[in-house]
C-alpha cells in the first residue's frame, strides 16, 4: 500500500522565514494531495489541496509543489508569522478514496 | 460554516460501556471515514465506508464496528470501551465529482475511557 513519508518532524523559523515542509509517497496513481494545519487541541483544518495533473499552486503565502516524477509533494509557507505555529500534515488520496497521512510536522515560528 | 458534523464533541465514559460517535455530512459525498488521533501522533483509519452499508475496514479495526444507514450518517461504535480507545476520533468524507475532488473533515470528538 501507499507510504507517505513527512519531514522534519520539527521546525523551528523565524519570524518572517520561510518554512518548508516534504512530503514523499510511493503510488505513482495517487490522484490527490492536500495540505492540513491542527493548531493544539484543534481539528484538521485544509490549508491547500491539489489534484495529480497540477504541479504548482500558490495562495495566501502558501506554496504546494508537487513533482509526480520524483513523487514529492511540498508546502512552502513563505513569510512565516507566529501564527502559522502549529502541526502540518500532508495527505494522499489514491483512486479508491484511500487518504494516506503523513506522521506531521511541528512547526514553531519565533518572533 | 461546517460541512461534516460530529456529535458528541467530548465524551467521557467508564470501561466496558458502549460508545456511539456519530458523523454526519450533507453533501451527498460517498466515501466517509473514521480515524482517531493519539497524542502527538499522525491519524490512524479506523473504518472507510464507500455508500450505504459498503464499509471496510482500514488499518486498526479491532474494538470498532461501524454503521452507515443512510449516505449522510456514519457512526463508530465501541461495544465495551477500553481505557486504550481514549483518543480523539476524526470523521471525515469525500467525493470525486467528474475531474474534481472534494475531501472534509469534521472537527473532532474527544473520548475519554476511564
Amino acid at each position: 500500500g501507499e507510504q507517505v513519508e513527512q519531514r522534519p518532524p520539527h521546525l523551528s523559523v523565524r519570524e518572517g522565514d520561510s518554512a518548508i515542509i516534504i512530503c514523499t509517497y510511493t503510488d505513482s496513481a495517487t490522484a490527490y494531495f492536500s495540505w492540513y494545519k491542527q493548531e493544539a487541541g484543534a481539528g484538521l483544518q485544509l490549508l491547500m489541496s491539489v489534484l495529480s495533473n497540477v504541479d504548482r499552486k500558490e495562495e495566501q503565502g502558501l506554496t504546494v509543489l508537487l513533482n509526480k516524477k520524483d513523487k514529492r509533494l511540498s508546502l512552502n509557507l513563505t513569510a512565516a508569522h507566529p501564527g502559522d505555529s502549529a502541526v502540518y500534515f500532508c495527505a494522499v488520496t489514491n483512486g479508491n478514496n484511500r487518504i494516506f497521512f503523513g506522521d506531521g510536522t511541528q512547526l514553531v515560528v519565533k518572533p | 460554516d461546517m460541512k461534516v458534523t460530529q456529535m458528541p464533541r467530548y465524551l467521557i465514559k467508564r470501561m466496558g460501556e458502549n460508545v456511539l460517535l456519530e458523523c454526519g455530512q450533507d453533501m451527498s459525498h460517498e466515501t466517509m471515514y473514521w480515524y482517531r488521533q493519539d497524542p502527538g501522533l499522525g491519524l490512524q483509519l479506523i473504518y472507510i465506508s464507500y455508500d450505504v452499508d459498503s464499509n471496510s475496514e482500514g488499518d486498526i479495526p479491532k474494538g470498532y464496528r461501524v454503521s452507515r444507514k443512510k449516505r449522510e450518517h456514519f457512526s463508530l461504535i465501541l461495544d465495551s470501551a477500553k481505557t486504550n480507545q481514549t483518543s480523539v476520533y476524526f470523521c471525515a468524507s469525500s467525493l470525486w465529482y467528474r475531474s474534481s475532488y472534494e475531501q472534509y473533515f469534521g472537527p473532532g470528538t474527544r473520548l475519554t475511557v476511564l
